[in-house]
């Protein structure tokens, strides 16, 4: 399996432009979590799915955020219109169905926004 | 609510000598513990964890974990650092209802000496 796969892998852009990352989960995980990663506020959640539906994104920052999955193999995270302050490294990950299994992270996308 | 404590931003050990990476963690119901390490510019990798049975949890690259539960610990471990173990590393927590969000700690910096 190619694992969790992100994209872009780097992506910078001025502020108020729109902001789409890209993720596809490993085949068969049925839950898909997006974090953000920054050195200020660590390792942040900012919502997962379970079976493509949304479950908790009590993460999300704020409604500039936004993030879809249409069918089991992809999802994206939307931020529109972009901030400087959103620049940071975001994760994808992806597990199995339920709490004893561990995630599987993609390799992230590192967003500058200028 | 579920917290994970990393009390130290970073620990320096001497190569060959034994490592410990610590962390607490407050949970409700019965905890579902995880260690991952993140080397630079990737994705978080999992290395081992406990669900339930033996206290002493062996993992990826010769590292173990005891899960203590009177002192709600969940310390890493190895017995022989390399510099390549190097890495940042995350304690996560999630407790037992099914309830998938899991809780990141706030990372460990590991720095092995030559």
């Amino acid at each position: 399996d190619a694992g969790v796969i992100q994209s872009p892998r780097h992506e910078v852009t001025e502020m108020g432009q729109e902001v789409t990352l890209r993720c596809k989960p490993i085949s068969g995980h049925n839950s898909l979590f997006w974090y953000r990663q920054t050195m200020m506020r660590g390792l942040e959640l900012l919502i997962y799915f379970n079976n493509n539906v949304p479950i908790d994104d009590s993460g999300m920052p704020e409604d500039r955020f936004s993030a879809k999955m249409p069918n089991a193999s992809f999802s994206t995270l939307k931020i529109q219109p972009s901030e400087p302050r959103d620049s940071a490294v975001y994760f994808c990950a992806s597990s199995p169905s339920g709490s004893v299994h561990e995630q599987y992270f993609g390799p992230g996308t590192r967003l500058t926004v200028t | 609510a579920q917290s994970v404590a990393q009390p130290e931003d970073q620990v320096n050990v001497a190569e060959g000598n034994p490592l410990t990476v610590k962390c607490t963690y407050s949970v409700s119901g019965n905890p579902y513990l995880f260690w991952y390490v993140q080397y630079p510019n990737r994705g978080l990798q999992f290395l081992l964890k406990y669900i339930t049975g033996d206290n002493l949890v062996k993992g990826s690259y010769g590292f173990e974990a005891e899960f203590n539960k009177s002192q709600t610990s969940f310390h890493l471990k190895k017995p022989s650092a390399l510099v390549s173990d190097s890495a940042l590393y995350f304690c996560a927590v999630r407790d037992g209802t099914g309830y998938q969000k899991v809780t990141f700690g706030t990372g460990t910096k590991l720095q092995v000496i030559p």
